[in-house]
């Protein structure tokens, strides 16, 4: 139940492809949907949230699109660069509970040149 | 404004050891969660401390264990050191706790233990 389930594990796309990256939950208390980044040596930097109350979020080449039937969300990066060659994190968490962030194993992403 | 940092940076330690590791948060930031990251299980929360009292408790064993001073900072300590425990341990902080706000993670500690 408290588990989140991320895919895929790793990714190699093309500089200009989309990348996509789908995570899936089981807990419905869950309330808050972040994106984290992480490069190598440095910790996990947030890239971008959503909120159960809302399908899609935009934030330049980064989209996040909610389905709370199916209970799933996932990551688009639009215009994929090298410099976004990275792993990425979803997250799950519960607001107005503690910080607890309940997070995917993660997806090595490598864009090529 | 300075960001999250952790100390020590690296650390090697032999089994049955114990271990302090410590986080400053950023400034003005009252909550503070730490987590364990491995290859294999990934990215794990271990507790999280605000305004001194710990707020939650992921699912870890006793040996694991952290405290924060009035001054927001905070130590987490593992005793009787296992192989196991090898991993890069994260800080995190935030204004509040459970306001959906934006977490901010250190670079992490890296400890080996041999």
């Amino acid at each position: 139940q408290q588990q989140v389930k991320q895919s895929p594990q790793s990714l190699i796309v093309q500089k200009g492809g989309i990348s996509i990256i789908n995570c899936a939950y089981e807990n419905t208390a869950f309330d808050y949907f972040p994106w984290y980044q992480q490069f190598p040596g440095k910790g996990p930097a947030l890239l971008i949230a959503i909120r159960p109350d809302v399908s899609e979020k935009k934030e330049g080449r980064f989209t996040i699109s909610f389905n709370k039937s199916a209970k799933q969300f996932s990551l688009h990066i639009m215009d994929s660069q090298p410099g976004d060659s990275a792993t990425y994190f979803c997250a799950a968490s519960i607001q107005g509970g503690s910080e607890k962030l309940v997070f995917g194993k993660g997806t090595k992403l490598t864009v090529n040149p | 404004k300075a960001g999250v940092t952790q100390t020590p940076r690296y650390l090697i330690k032999t089994r049955g050891q114990q271990v302090t590791l410590s986080c400053s948060p950023i400034s003005g930031h009252r909550s503070v969660s730490w987590y364990q990251q491995t290859p294999g299980q990934g990215l794990q929360f271990l507790f999280e401390y605000f305004s001194e009292t710990q707020r939650n408790k992921g699912n870890f064993p006793g040996r694991f264990s952290g405290r924060q001073f009035s001054n927001s900072r905070s130590e987490m300590n593992v005793s009787t050191l296992e192989l196991g425990d090898s991993a890069l341990y994260l800080c995190a902080s935030s204004l509040f706790s459970g306001s959906g706000k934006t977490q901010y993670f250190g670079p992490g500690t890296r400890l080996l233990v041999l």
